[in-house]
């Protein structure tokens, strides 16, 4: 079944300590994406990953961190997590980043910093 | 700054009627429109696509696209109690760009 996988679903944690949420997509996609939800903000781009080693930032990268070794996985880093960034993270992908493409969602992460 | 604007609603709708959703950008070169549902804690979902001028229609939806008006809609018709969500407008040219949704309720 093509999906994309995140992992956790739910975490709460405490100020300060460094976590990963992960996201994996089986689909051979080339572009994937971190957003941000947050009430009557909508969705918001953190960063994104046209393919393997190619990262950049989206509209609120700060305080966040991205890698994308292989071309499946697309974890999201929180080097020192704070209460702002409580909120709905869900990862996104698609078979390529320019063109036509619509994106595919993960489940999403709901994330509560204290 | 590029935006897409849609009415947070809620916009009510009986069970059976037509509801109608739109949405307004800003960058006159957008070349994707999405429209996506999501349901409270959901992720979102693609409902329809649309890249050409005019209407497509997939089922009891249909996407009309206006690119000299800057503005896309959704139609969604014989509305049922679950078509009940928020419903996200994305527009692509370099990067996509999401509206911040709006909510749809259907009476019963």
């Amino acid at each position: 079944e093509a999906q994309v996988t995140q992992n956790p679903r739910y975490l709460i944690t405490v100020t300060g300590k460094k976590l990963t949420v992960t996201c994996s997509q089986n689909m051979n996609h080339e572009y994937m994406s971190w957003y941000r939800q947050d009430p009557g903000l909508g969705l918001r781009q953190i960063y994104y990953s046209m393919n393997v080693e190619v990262t950049d930032k989206g509209d609120v990268p700060e305080g966040y961190k991205v890698s994308r070794k292989e071309k499946r996985n697309f974890p999201l880093i929180l080097e020192s997590p704070s209460p702002n960034q409580t909120s709905l993270y869900f990862c996104a992908s698609s078979f390529q980043g320019g063109g036509n493409q619509p994106q595919h969602f993960g489940d999403g992460t709901r994330l509560s910093i204290l | 700054q590029k935006e897409v604007e849609q009415n947070s609603g809620p916009l009510s709708v009986p069970e059976g009627a037509i509801a109608s959703l739109n949405c307004t950008y800003s960058d006159r070169g957008s070349q994707s429109f999405f429209w996506y549902r999501q349901y409270s804690g959901k992720s979102p979902e693609l409902i329809m696509f649309i890249y050409s001028n005019g209407d497509k229609e997939d089922g009891r939806f249909t996407a009309q696209l206006n690119k000299a008006s800057q503005y896309v809609s959704l139609l969604i018709r014989d509305s049922q109690p679950s078509d009940s969500a928020t419903y996200l407008c994305a527009v692509k040219d370099d990067k996509i760009i999401f509206g911040k949704g709006t909510r749809l309720h259907i009476l019963p």
